[in-house]
Formats: C-alpha cells, structure tokens, sequence
C-alpha cells in the first residue's frame, strides 16, 4: 500500500496563476482533509470531505476549492493564486472522522508551493 | 498554545535520556487528544492518543499524561534515540473539530 500520495511534492506559481494538486489514497478511507502548514503554525484544515462526492468548508477555505469525485482522490485548486498561499499543504485520510472514536488521520508527504 | 511566531520550541537530550515534550491545549471541551511526530521534509505521523477520560495511555517507548485541570498534556519518550529526532505536535478534537499546535522541535544528540 502507498497510503497517501501528493503531486506535484514541490511547485512554484506566479501571482494569478492557477493549479491543482491532487491526493491519493490506497486504504479505502470514507474522509478526506487539506491542510495547510506555515512556518511556527500549526496544521489549519482548508477543505475536508466526508465521502465521494460531498466537500466541506474547514477552517481556511478561502482562495481554494475541492472536488472529491473519486472516492480516492481529494483535488484542492487555487483559482487564482497569491503570495499569501504559500506554504506546505498536506493531505490527509482516515477511516471516519477524527474524533474521539480514535480515527487516525493518515498524511501524504506534502506540497511546497511557492507563489511569487 | 505551544508556541508563537516563527520559532518552535527546542528540546535538546541526550542520546538515551527520556524526553518530556509539553503541549498547552485551548479547549476545556476537547475529549480527545494526539501526539503527531514530524520529521524533516515528511509529513505527520500517529504516535499515540488519548481520550478525555483518561489521564495516561502507554505505547511503545512513549506516554501521554492528560491533565484536564490545567489543560495540558505531555508525551514521555522513553530511551530517546536519534531517529526520534523531528518536530512533536500535539492536537486537540472537539466536536470532530481538530486544532493542531505548532510543535517542539526534538534534537537528539549522540
């Protein structure tokens, strides 16, 4: 099993540029979540998904959207891309939500985005 | 919350000693509880949780103290060893609402 899996690992965008960085997993997980990681921060959740088809707002969602179309694939976009926006983003998956039901999150490797 | 701005938290041991790594949770509400370690270029990894009706929970080399009285929360590495070396976060879930802090950054030295 890969678990979870991020393209591009690394990336560099020009201010107003758009993209898509796609999320894999390989354990049949109903949930699905993007976060975002910035220097002395801690993990913010931007967008998460409960199952294929359904996406919902998380704590930072503003500049990005989400499509969970496929069960194993969780895609966050950048419209229009802004300095602001740079940082590590880290998709994650789990079994159900994690709760106190001990739903262990499972993250992907990250992605460095840097938008000049 | 664990630390502010850029600069993590450092914790220096030596190859062997235990680590005691602190977290300062914000939510009295929050009944349930992990320990994600992190290292360079990775990303998070499951160390080891804990429920809100609990004050301690071992693993494997590892335990986490839960003190709900003042909010706070330890995870214990028994033995450190180089690999252990990374940043240590802890989260707090209320309401499927999890908040992660920022980390200690773990050093160990041979």
């Amino acid at each position: 099993n890969a678990g979870v899996t991020q393209t591009p690992k690394f990336r560099v965008l020009k201010t107003g540029q758009s993209m898509t960085l796609l999320c894999a997993q390989d354990m049949n997980h109903e949930y699905m979540y993007w976060y975002r990681q910035d220097p002395g921060m801690g993990l913010r959740l931007i967008h998460y998904s409960v199952g294929e088809g359904t996406t919902a707002k998380g704590e930072v969602p503003d500049g990005y959207n989400v499509s969970r179309l496929k069960k194993q694939n969780f895609l966050l976009g950048l419209e229009s891309a802004a300095p602001s926006q740079t940082s590590v983003y880290f998709c994650a998956s789990s079994r159900g939500f994690g709760g106190p039901t001990g739903n262990e999150q499972f993250f992907g490797p990250g992605t460095r985005l840097t938008v000049l | 919350g664990e630390s502010v701005g850029l600069h993590l938290p450092t914790l220096s041991v030596q190859e062997g000693d235990n680590s005691i790594i602190n977290c300062a949770y914000s939510n009295s509400a929050s009944d349930y509880f992990i320990w994600y370690k992190q290292e360079s270029g990775k990303g998070p990894q499951f160390i080891i949780d804990i429920r809100s009706n609990m004050d301690k929970r071992q693993g494997q080399r590892v335990t986490v103290l839960l003190n709900k009285t003042v909010k706070h929360l330890s995870l214990q590495i028994a033995a450190t060893q180089p690999g252990d070396s990374a940043v240590y976060f802890c989260a707090e879930n209320m309401d499927n609402d999890m908040r992660f802090g920022a980390g200690t950054r773990l050093t160990v030295k041979p």
